[in-house]
Formats: structure tokens, sequence, C-alpha cells
């Protein structure tokens, strides 16, 4: 039982290229979640799913785009990177939208740095 | 706007007690949460508090007063392996999960 992986574990890009992070978990959570975390900001939420097929804009979308074509696999894309969106990119999960005390699971990051 | 204000830093003593505040301000509250995460890596879960007084887990404990939009998160017996950030985060009434920049505590022996 992996949990949540992300993959890669760090990358480097210039301006302007492209990029997909891959996130996935093999708890069959029906919800999935991007953030990012940057120093001395608490994480933002970029966007999120609740279920296979869907998804949604979190507090800070613009600059990217998602994907949830299958229930355990969450992508997250840059297509136009740009030296702001240098930061460290967790992914979550958890079984619905969170009820009670249902907690969100992380995946380990990936360490994104935009030149 | 929605806010979740922690101190940046604290330092205490391997043994000591540390009290981490949070206070919050945020559409709607349903349930606040603590999370630890250790440099480098992924934030794990310690406790949760939806309803007013002290939840205790073992050496963690937290509080929640809802009137004064206020939790702290209480550490006991402190090890070095307690060097971490300690997030802070309150379920908004769109039940998404709004953080705290985190504090980072330093453990000296």
């Amino acid at each position: 039982n992996a949990g949540v992986t992300q993959t890669p574990k760090f990358r480097v890009l210039k301006t302007g290229q492209s990029m997909t992070l891959l996130c996935a978990q093999d708890m069959n959570h029906e919800y999935m979640y991007w953030y990012r975390q940057d120093p001395g900001m608490g994480l933002r939420l970029i966007h999120y799913s609740v279920g296979e097929g869907t998804t949604a804009k979190g507090e800070v979308p613009d600059g990217y785009n998602v994907s949830r074509l299958k229930k355990q696999n969450f992508l997250l894309g840059l297509e136009s990177a740009a030296p702001s969106q240098t930061s460290v990119y967790f992914c979550a999960s958890s079984p619905s939208g969170g009820s009670g005390s249902e907690t969100q699971y992380f995946g380990p990051g990936t360490r994104l740095l935009v030149l | 706007g929605q806010n979740i204000d922690q101190p940046t830093e604290m330092t205490a003593t391997e043994g000591a007690i540390v009290q981490i505040n949070c206070t919050y301000q945020t559409s709607g509250f349903n349930g606040l949460f603590w999370y630890q995460q250790h440099a480098g890596e992924a934030p794990t879960f310690l406790s949760y508090n939806v309803l007013d007084g002290l939840e205790e887990k073992g050496r963690f404990s937290s509080f929640l007063s809802r009137s004064k939009g206020y939790s702290y998160l209480l550490l006991k017996e402190l090890q070095m392996k307690d060097s971490a950030s300690y997030l802070c985060a309150v379920r908004d009434s769109n039940y998404q999960l709004i953080w705290g920049a985190g504090t980072k505590l330093i453990i000296k022996p």
C-alpha cells in the first residue's frame, strides 16, 4: 500500500517549457487535490477533483490544467512554465469531501524550479 | 478574506512543553486540523477539533475556542524528532482546507 505517490520528485524547467506532474493513489479515494507550497505562505489549492472525470478550480488555478481520467490518477499540467511557478507541489487525496475528522493524505511532493 | 495566523518560528528545549497558537478568520467553520511537516517531507495529520475544548492524543493535545477563532497545539515532553513545522488548517463552509503558513519549531538539547 504505497498511499499517495508523485512523479517526478524534482524538475528544472526553462521559462516557456511544459510539463506534467503525475499523482497516483491506491486508497480508492474519491477526492484528489493539487497544492503548491511557497516559503512564508500556507498551502494553496490549485485544482481539485471530486471524482473520476471531474475537476474544479481552487484558489490559484491560473497557468495550470488538470485531468482525472482514472480514479487513481490526477495529473497537473503546466503549459508554459513561468518563474513564478517555482514551488513545491503536493498532491493529496481524501475518501470524500471532508466530513468529520476525515483528513487528507499527502504525497511526498515535487520540487519544481523554473529558470 | 480568509486568514489563518500562526507564529513563524518557536524554539523550545528538549523535555519541555511548548504551545503553538493559531487564530483564524474564515468563511464558515467545519473543523480545525493540525498537521506536522518535517523539512522536505509531506504534511501528516496530527489532530482534529470541531467542538470547543481539548483533545488529547499522547504527548500532543489540541484546543479549540470557536467563539474566539483560536486554537493551540500543545506538545509535552519534547523530543528532538519533534523539530518540524506545524500547520494549522481550517475547513471552511465550502469544505475546503484553508492553511496557515506554519510554525517552525526548533528543539534544542
